[in-house]
């Protein structure tokens, strides 16, 4: 099946600083990622679909100037988040299709972000 | 709008017991589904998905869930629990022309007893 990378797997920051977290298909070309966040014991939410070449389009509530989407080339996106905050520590997963409906979504690793 | 229903937040089943993990969902279309597991700390495994044919689906690690149209259900069984089931369980969905957008379920905890 087709592979996605996600880097880094754990990150420690410091309060204020900002976090760049990178998604790659590794085999295939993805013309749509999306990047979810996961809260200890609770589910996946969406927080933003990112296209190739175009703006990322956010889900209701997630602040689209904390969590910079860039999506600049077919098998790399990646999500900053800045001026980062201990309520921003949470576990950030990105998954990418290859664009024909009906296919899986292929998930990389994840990232656990905890800022301090 | 789309949405997915999983019954019970915790499952908790004895070892070499019946496990049937709940899923309901939500949709204007017929959606495709599927079942992650996710082990602590860890990322997401794909149990199985339906996306069209048989509605009786056989998975990984002896886990199976049948797809049932008219009752918008997609059960997770496996016949015999094992101590390393122990995880969370997401079912999920995709839309058809979403793009591969997942939208998943608020998941179960299956604890296993010895």
């Amino acid at each position: 099946g087709a592979v996605v990378s996600q880097h880094p797997s754990r990150v420690i920051c410091k309060s204020g600083t900002s976090v760049k977290i990178e998604c790659r298909s590794l085999d295939f070309q993805a013309t749509t990622m999306f990047w979810y966040r996961q809260f200890p014991k609770q589910s996946l939410m969406l927080m933003a679909t990112s296209n190739e070449g175009s703006k990322a389009t956010y889900e209701q509530g997630v602040e689209k100037d904390k969590f910079l989407i860039n999506h600049a080339s077919l098998t790399l996106s990646t999500l900053t988040v800045t001026s980062a905050h201990p309520e921003d520590s949470s576990f950030y997963i990105c998954s990418a299709g290859t664009g024909q409906t009906g296919t899986e979504a292929f998930f990389g690793q994840g990232t656990r972000l905890t800022v301090v | 709008a789309q949405s997915v229903t999983q019954l019970g937040s915790h499952v908790s089943v004895s070892e070499g017991a019946l496990v049937l993990l709940r899923c309901n969902y939500s949709s204007s279309v017929p959606p495709y589904l599927f079942w992650y597991v996710q082990y602590p700390n860890q990322g997401l495994q794909l149990l199985l998905k339906y996306t069209t044919g048989a509605t009786l689906v056989k998975g990984i690690n002896g886990f199976e869930a049948e797809f049932k149209k008219s009752e918008t259900s997609f059960h997770l069984t496996k016949p015999s629990a094992h101590m390393s089931d122990a995880a969370e369980y997401f079912c999920a969905v995709i839309i058809p022309t979403s793009y591969d957008k997942v939208i998943f379920g608020p998941g179960t905890s299956l604890s296993v007893i010895p």
